[in-house]
């Protein structure tokens, strides 16, 4: 079955740029559609955005001008850009599919632990 | 923008029922929203329970059911048991490919 792992650095430095990668194993990345997710520490979850297999992506509205996600079929992977990051930033970031129709999040990654602190 | 509500907290006899209900700041839900439902163990990933409105995830339990209850999307628990308590989270499709996560309700079981 489809599995997701997140990966990238654990700690970031404020002002600088968040990079994280989904691997999607078990399966085709191709064909659907694929999100981020993020959790502060003992907050709830808040949608980031998504991206189609194909590149077409939304964001999360107040996220819009700091995040970029994208996409590498060859690699079975989507990343996760945000830029300009602050301790708000610092959070648990999970990847998810999204199901279409229905339009829901039916596999997760485990989720990987971004601190952003100088 | 648009607030997805859910109650803070809710607690429930073992062996009880309990709904828990998923609303809007500013207009009624419906199945267009696509309501789902997620649960959450401290430390552990969500689990997607039910989607679009009332359907029932792969292996989840049948006593987990969701519906539209006036105007809020509903999950209701028939027969809590101890490991029911998890803190749940309903999303709600906005349309044009956005989604919004409510607060959660953080379930007690005792």
């Amino acid at each position: 079955q489809v599995q997701l792992q997140e990966s990238g650095p654990g700690l970031v430095k404020p002002s600088e740029t968040l990079s994280l990668t989904c691997t999607v194993s078990g399966g085709s990345i191709s064909g659907y559609y694929w999100s981020w997710i993020r959790q502060p520490p003992g907050k709830g979850l808040d949608w980031i955005g998504y991206i189609y297999y194909s590149g077409s992506t939304n964001y999360n509205p107040s996220l819009q001008s700091r995040v970029t996600i994208s996409v590498d079929t060859s690699k079975n992977q989507f990343s996760l850009n945000l830029s300009s990051v602050t301790a708000a930033d610092t959070a648990m970031y999970y990847c998810a599919r999204i199901r279409n129709p229905n339009l829901y999040m039916d596999v997760w990654g485990k989720g990987t632990t971004v601190t952003v602190s100088s | 923008q648009t607030l997805v509500t859910q109650e803070p907290s809710f607690s429930v006899s073992p062996g009880g029922t309990v709904t828990l209900t998923c609303g809007l700041s500013s207009d009624s839900v419906s199945t267009s929203y696509y309501p789902s439902w997620y649960q959450q163990t401290p430390g552990q990933a969500p689990h997607t329970l039910i989607y679009n409105t009332n359907t029932r995830s792969s292996g989840v339990p049948d006593r987990f059911s969701g519906s539209i209850l006036g105007n809020k999307a509903a999950l209701t628990i028939t027969g809590a048991q101890a490991d029911d308590e998890s803190t749940y989270y309903c999303v709600l499709y906005m349309g044009s490919d956005i989604w919004v996560f409510g607060g959660g309700t953080k379930l007690t079981v005792l």
